[in-house]
């Protein structure tokens, strides 16, 4: 099983600033098939980025996705105030899928 | 439009049964794959198996063998996921999610099980 670590748990920015989120896998992932996930407090996780750098239907462009191999990055280039949420990383190129512990993006 | 709608809230008690649905629609229902995903209250996300539309085969993720089953009617395009034996653990939300090529690209909204006496 591929263990995904986040870090930070929780980071605290202001309005505007750059957000750099990481993901690290326990292994390769295969096919770089890494998505990204934003949840807002009381609703469902949303789609951002998939093959770990492709953007999803309608997401802004502030959003950008890299990385390969065991180390990916989610950054948010200027905080705006509907990104304050939870960020969850997803491996899907093995089984079993899993999933990261989360970062929560505050102010 | 392309949406799943699930079922409502559930409060159920210890040893009872439940059965929460998923129902597609805006697209063909046997193309893509169905993933269940839980939630516990506060934690993160856990992926718990998935049904393939196309031949109802079910893959059970580590964890959620023996009391959770997967099944569908595609004459309805619905999933269902049914949790026997509840225990106050599997207090969560229970979110079924479409599977692409582009990972998991479209959510239900959620069905929230408690499990009390």
């Amino acid at each position: 099983e591929i263990v995904l670590t986040q870090s930070p748990g929780t980071l605290s920015l202001s309005l505007g600033e750059r957000a750099t989120l990481s993901c690290r896998a326990s292994q390769s992932v295969s096919g770089r098939y890494l998505a990204w996930y934003q949840q807002r407090p009381g609703q469902a996780p949303r789609l951002l980025i998939y093959d770990a750098s492709s953007r999803a239907t309608g997401i802004p462009d502030r959003f950008s996705g890299s990385g390969s191999g065991t180390d990916f990055t989610l950054t948010i280039s200027r905080l705006e105030p509907e990104d304050l949420a939870v960020y969850y990383c997803q491996q899907y190129g093995s089984s079993p899928l899993t999933f990261g512990g989360g970062t929560k993006v505050e102010t | 439009q392309e949406q799943l709608v699930q079922s409502g809230s559930e409060l159920k008690k210890p040893g009872a049964s439940v059965k929460v649905s998923c129902q597609a629609s805006g697209y063909s229902f046997i193309t893509y794959a169905l993933h269940w995903v839980r939630q516990a209250p506060g934690q993160g996300l856990e992926w718990m198996g998935w049904i393939n539309t196309n031949t109802a085969n079910p893959t059970y993720g580590q964890g959620f063998t023996g009391r959770f089953v997967f099944s569908l009617d595609t004459s309805d395009s619905t999933a269902y996921l049914q949790i026997s034996s509840l225990k106050a653990e599997d207090t969560a939300i229970y979110y079924c999610a479409r599977r692409t090529s582009l990972a998991f690209d479209m959510w239900g909204q959620g069905t929230k099980v408690t499990v009390s006496s």
